[in-house]
């Protein structure tokens, strides 16, 4: 029973143009919400965190919208250039400092020159 | 700059022998989990410590699979023994996880994953 949903496997964007990755949650009880990104071969790296009091996060060319009624969030990248090409991988953890973070299974982003 | 190493790794063995996992936090970190990545599953969490101490290992097969951290700056996934179906690539993240902060918290650092052991079991 996967906690944390992305429909999306794959995606391709055109270079200058807007990527956007997206993300679903289950569970009520998540306080935050994590990008990372991850290349071939190696580990996933953090790239922008959300808190549930905060509906946007923006850090560059990357901004995370967090809509919690729909258990919704999003990742948008603008404008997208090819060294974006990764998986990209949405995280959440709950409140308490027991609380794991959990990914899901990932979408993996294609820009094309 | 700091970062999380792993050993080795690349792992081939055959079915049914021990595979043992190494993992090195960054210096500092009170928090170690243990990922495996799946095509099927994605980034699917087995095991965490905090302050070396296990908190959740609910996501191992208990049969086969063991995790400890003798210090804290070791922390090791063991499989005994070993299946074909164990094939995927390991990670181990760390972070400084500060008391009453949710684990992704932006008052806490961001986990930071080694490289991963690529284990392929034949």
């Amino acid at each position: 029973d996967q906690q944390v949903k992305q429909n999306s496997p794959s995606l391709s964007v055109q270079e200058g143009r807007i990527s956007i990755l997206n993300c679903d949650y289950t569970n009520s009880m998540f306080d935050y919400f994590l990008w990372y990104k991850k290349y071939p071969a190696e580990g996933p790296t953090f790239l922008i965190s959300i808190s549930s009091i905060k509906d946007k996060n923006e850090d560059g060319r990357f901004t995370v919208f967090l809509n919690k009624s729909a258990k919704h969030l999003s990742l948008h990248i603008v404008p997208s250039q090819p060294g974006d090409s990764a998986v990209y991988f949405c995280a959440a953890s709950g409140k308490t400092s027991y609380d794991k973070v959990i990914f899901g299974p990932g979408t993996s982003l294609s820009v094309i020159p | 700059d700091a970062r999380v190493t792993q050993t080795p790794r690349h792992k081939v063995t055959e079915m049914g022998q021990e595979v043992t996992m190494r993992c090195q936090p960054i210096l500092g970190h009170n928090t170690v989990f243990w990922y495996r990545q799946t095509m099927m599953q994605g980034l699917e969490l087995l095991a965490y410590f905090r302050n070396r101490a296990p908190l959740d290992d609910s996501g191992m097969p208990k049969d086969r699979f063991s995790a400890e951290m003798p210090d804290a700056t070791l922390a090791t996934l063991k499989i005994q023994p070993s299946e074909p179906r164990d094939s995927a690539v390991y990670f181990c993240a760390s972070g400084l996880v500060l008391s009453g902060r949710g684990a992704g918290s932006s008052y806490n650092s961001p986990l930071h994953f080694g490289n991963g052991t690529r284990l392929t079991v034949t």
